[in-house]
Order: C-alpha cells, then sequence, then structure tokens
C-alpha cells in the first residue's frame, strides 16, 4: 500500500519552543489531515488541507499543503505541556474512500 | 466527544471466544472505516462501508467479520483470534465525497490471550 513517510519519529522540546513535523508521500495527495493521539484514545482531526499551497491555522497550529501536493507540514507555536501526544499525518487520493497515514510522530514537551 | 463512539472500550477474550466491537456515529455521514492499530506501526486499515455497501477489504483474515447494517452503525465481529491480534481497533466515519474529514472513536483496546 501507499507509504507516508512522517518525520521526526519522535522529539523532545522544551516548554515554548515551536515545533515542526512534515509528511511527504509517494503519490500525489488531494486531501492533507493532520491528527493528534494521547494515549488510550483515539485520534483528534487537528487541520485538514484541501488545496496545493493552503496554510491553515488552528490556535498555536499551523498547517500546510506542500505545493507538490506530495507533502504537508505541521508547525506548533509556543509548546505547552499538554501538547504531548503522538501527531499523525494522513493523506487521501482523488479516488476511493482509502486514507494513508504516518507513522507518527511523538512529542514531548519538558516544563 | 467527536461524535464517534465505540464498545467495549476494553475487551479481553480467549483465542476460542466469539465477541464483538460495536460502533455507533451520531454526524450523519455515510461512510465507515474499521482501523487497527498496533504498536510502532502506521494505522492499517481493515474495511471501508459506504452508505452500508463494503467497499474495501484489505485482505484482512476471515476471523474478522465485519457488519453494517445501516449508515450509522458497525460492528467487527470476532472469532478464533490469535494474540497477535491484539491491538487498538479504530472506527471512523466521514462524509463521502470531494472532501469530508474522517473523525475517529475513541478506541476498543482488544488483548487475545
Amino acid at each position: 500500500g501507499q507509504q507516508l513517510n512522517q518525520s521526526p519519529q519522535s522529539m523532545f522540546i522544551q516548554e515554548g519552543e515551536d515545533v515542526s513535523m512534515n509528511c511527504t508521500s509517494s503519490s500525489i495527495f488531494n486531501t492533507w489531515l493532520w491528527y493528534k493521539q494521547d494515549p488510550g484514545e483515539g485520534p483528534v482531526l487537528l487541520i485538514a488541507l484541501y488545496k496545493a499551497g493552503e496554510l491553515t491555522s488552528n490556535g498555536r497550529l499551523t498547517a500546510q499543503f506542500g505545493i507538490t501536493r506530495k507533502d504537508s507540514f505541521l508547525n506548533i507555536s509556543a509548546s505547552i505541556p499538554s501538547d504531548v501526544g503522538i501527531y499523525f499525518c494522513a493523506g487521501r487520493t482523488n479516488t476511493g474512500n482509502q486514507f494513508y497515514f504516518g507513522t507518527g510522530t511523538s512529542l514531548t514537551v519538558i516544563p | 466527544e467527536t461524535g464517534v463512539t465505540q464498545t467495549p472500550r476494553h475487551l479481553v477474550m480467549g483465542m476460542t471466544n466469539k465477541k464483538s466491537l460495536k460502533c455507533e456515529q451520531h454526524l450523519g455521514h455515510n461512510a465507515m472505516y474499521w482501523y487497527k492499530q498496533s504498536a510502532k506501526k502506521p494505522l492499517e486499515l481493515m474495511f471501508v462501508y459506504n452508505f452500508k455497501e463494503q467497499t474495501e477489504n484489505n485482505s484482512v483474515p476471515s476471523r474478522f467479520s465485519p457488519e453494517c447494517p445501516n449508515s450509522s452503525h458497525l460492528f467487527l465481529h470476532l472469532h478464533t483470534l490469535q494474540p497477535e491480534d491484539s491491538a487498538l481497533y479504530l472506527c471512523a466515519s466521514r462524509l463521502a465525497g470531494m472532501a469530508g474529514e474522517l473523525f475517529f472513536g475513541e478506541g476498543s483496546r482488544l488483548t487475545v490471550l
């Protein structure tokens, strides 16, 4: 199946720092989604992107749909302890119902 | 509260048991999904239902049997599972179409002894 490469795999940062993570695919996507998952819970949708070049914010989170349509980026500004969790990207092509997921970025925020 | 409810949240079963996982969505969506999440692996798509019709079966073993009686309910029937089937099983739903974000339930943590 489709592989999404998500990096970095894990990050340890100080509270207040900014965070960047990204996803790349070998195929062109027309939808990119970013999720956060806390331990023992399901993924929660953070941001949805539908258009190449689109930049969308949700509070301190900003995500971009890459111009090539094969990548996406998520930035978190001024991190706080509750940002701890695993962040997943997901992409969908123009056809079908299937979403492909990255392997996740584990974020630890040190107070 | 995402509008997608999964029960039970935790399930322990022996390899000879038969059990079922249930998912219900209150979002008016028409497509429902089962995903399997194992440690250190990306989410694995198992099944997709679109308007109650199965549109994807990702080579899932027959010991997993899905059922979608209507657009709001999805079941995963389990029988003669193996210990390697222990995982978090996630249900998701969306409004099928060009847009339509995927919303997940909280998951059912399955342990097979």
